[in-house]
């Protein structure tokens, strides 16, 4: 099993760009997260899904959509990118009081 | 509104010594997990602590919960350089079926020969 997998692992985008990160995990989880971490800092959600075609909003959702349309893919849409978006996002997924990580992807928006 | 602080932020120690990182949250909470994040990588997970009184240890690394003080622990014996890294404490957030982790900002520990 892979696990979570996320791509790209890096990306720069400039300010008003969109792009979409992807998530996909093998593991038929139903739970699945989005957070962003700023240097230094500890990881805030941004959107959490429990099941394919159910989405909602963490606790710092402005600037992102997500869809769930599989139980494996969990794609975070960023419109129009800002600065303050500039994070490293974690893509999640959770069985059995068990969160399980993807590797990251660093953004940077100049 | 679930609110995680942890203390100190930052700590560093020799090796051979003891000491504890402790998790503080402001609400109920169902239970309380412990990562580690090295530079530049992912979360590992290290602990999950599920009710009032428990306690796991893996290696030099030993948490508990205290879920009436609202209050975990991470102590570290006998450090050694390997356990440098970022620790995150976070608890889940009371919205029944809930999965959502609300995370403490993390003590970097350095442990130094």
């Amino acid at each position: 099993n892979a696990g979570v997998t996320q791509t790209p692992k890096f990306r720069i985008l400039k300010i008003g760009q969109s792009m979409t990160l992807q998530c996909t995990q093998d593991m038929n989880h139903n739970y699945m997260y989005w957070y962003r971490q700023d240097p230094g800092m500890g990881l805030k959600l941004i959107y959490y899904s429990v099941g394919a075609g159910i989405t909602d909003k963490g606790e710092v959702p402005n600037g992102y959509n997500v869809s769930r349309s599989t139980t494996e893919d969990f794609p975070l849409r960023l419109e129009l990118a800002a600065p303050s978006q500039t994070s490293v996002y974690f893509c999640a997924s959770s069985s059995y009081y068990e969160q399980y990580f993807g590797p990251g992807t660093r953004l940077t928006v100049t | 509104e679930l609110k995680v602080e942890q203390n100190p932020l930052f700590l560093s120690m020799q090796e051979g010594k003891n000491y504890t990182i402790y998790c503080n949250y402001s609400t109920t909470s169902d239970r309380l997990y412990w990562y580690r994040q090295d530079p530049g990588k992912s979360l590992e997970s290290l602990f999950v602590l599920l009710s009032n009184g428990a306690v796991k240890q893996e290696g030099r690394l030993m948490a508990s919960l205290d879920t009436k003080a609202r209050l975990s622990t991470l102590h570290i014996t006998a450090a050694v350089h390997d356990l440098s890294a970022t620790y995150f404490c976070a608890a889940v957030l009371p919205q029944g079926g809930s999965e959502k982790l609300v995370f403490g900002k993390g003590t970097k520990l350095t442990v130094n020969p």
